[in-house]
């Protein structure tokens, strides 16, 4: 099993939608969640994190974690064309500040 | 802000040269800083993890004397891939964890080596 699941997409949605993405990690010790975004041939840009359970909001961005279920969760709301990219889910691990990420899903928004 | 810069953006080199990537932090000091690599459609892999003065600690796999780390400061930290070859060829990308920020990693922009 892999340490931080995401699936691979591409996720299409219309411009204007809600955009769901997801993301499940294996380390029932893990503290700290993160989005990245990362467009094509450049580095990943951090988007939030979270390391409470619940929501957390940031304009159009809404990260939600379940550290019961071992999911985490960022819904882009009013989806821009400029918001189509990967979407990296990163975890640190509850031993070290490695920071885990999945292979990323890549989002396509549709004008 | 947080910015991390990285220097090349872009390098091409000869199979058996060396080639050297510096990272730098420019508006902060960071603890400690991070060197990944990222195969295209592939996700990031951490390759090592550097401290300032002290030695970097190399994820399992990578090869502690083909890509030598120095962190020399707070806000420097270079990655030399030595007797570089095709399969080298990769995005190479840092990242540094701002002090006093706690797990907050923030990115350079990235080193694309090209190994003909």
């Amino acid at each position: 099993q892999k340490e931080v699941e995401q699936n691979s997409g591409p996720l299409s949605v219309p411009e204007g939608a809600i955009a769901s993405l997801n993301c499940t990690y294996s380390d029932r010790g893990s503290q700290s969640f993160f989005w990245y975004r990362q467009y094509s041939g450049k580095s990943p840009e951090l988007i939030m994190f979270i390391y409470s359970n619940g929501d957390k909001e940031d304009g159009r961005f809404t990260a939600q974690l379940n550290k019961a279920s071992q999911y985490v969760s960022l819904l882009i709301r009013d989806s821009q064309p400029s918001d189509s990219a990967t979407y990296l889910c990163a975890v640190i691990g509850g031993a070290t500040n490695k920071l885990i990420f999945g292979t990323g899903t890549l989002l396509a928004v549709q004008p | 802000g947080a910015v991390v810069s990285q220097h090349p953006s872009r390098v091409i080199c000869k199979s058996g040269t060396s080639v050297k990537i510096e990272c730098r932090s420019l508006d902060f000091q960071a603890t400690t800083m991070f060197w990944y690599r990222q195969f295209p459609k592939k996700s990031l892999m951490l390759m090592a993890t550097s401290n300032e003065g002290s030695k970097a600690t190399y994820e399992q796999g990578v090869e502690k004397d083909k890509f030598l780390i120095n962190h020399a400061s707070l806000t420097l930290s270079t990655l030399t891939v030595t007797s570089a070859h095709p399969e080298d060829s990769s995005f190479y990308i840092c990242s540094a964890d701002r002090q006093g920020s706690a797990d907050t990693q923030y990115f350079g922009p990235g080193t694309r080596l090209t190994v003909l």
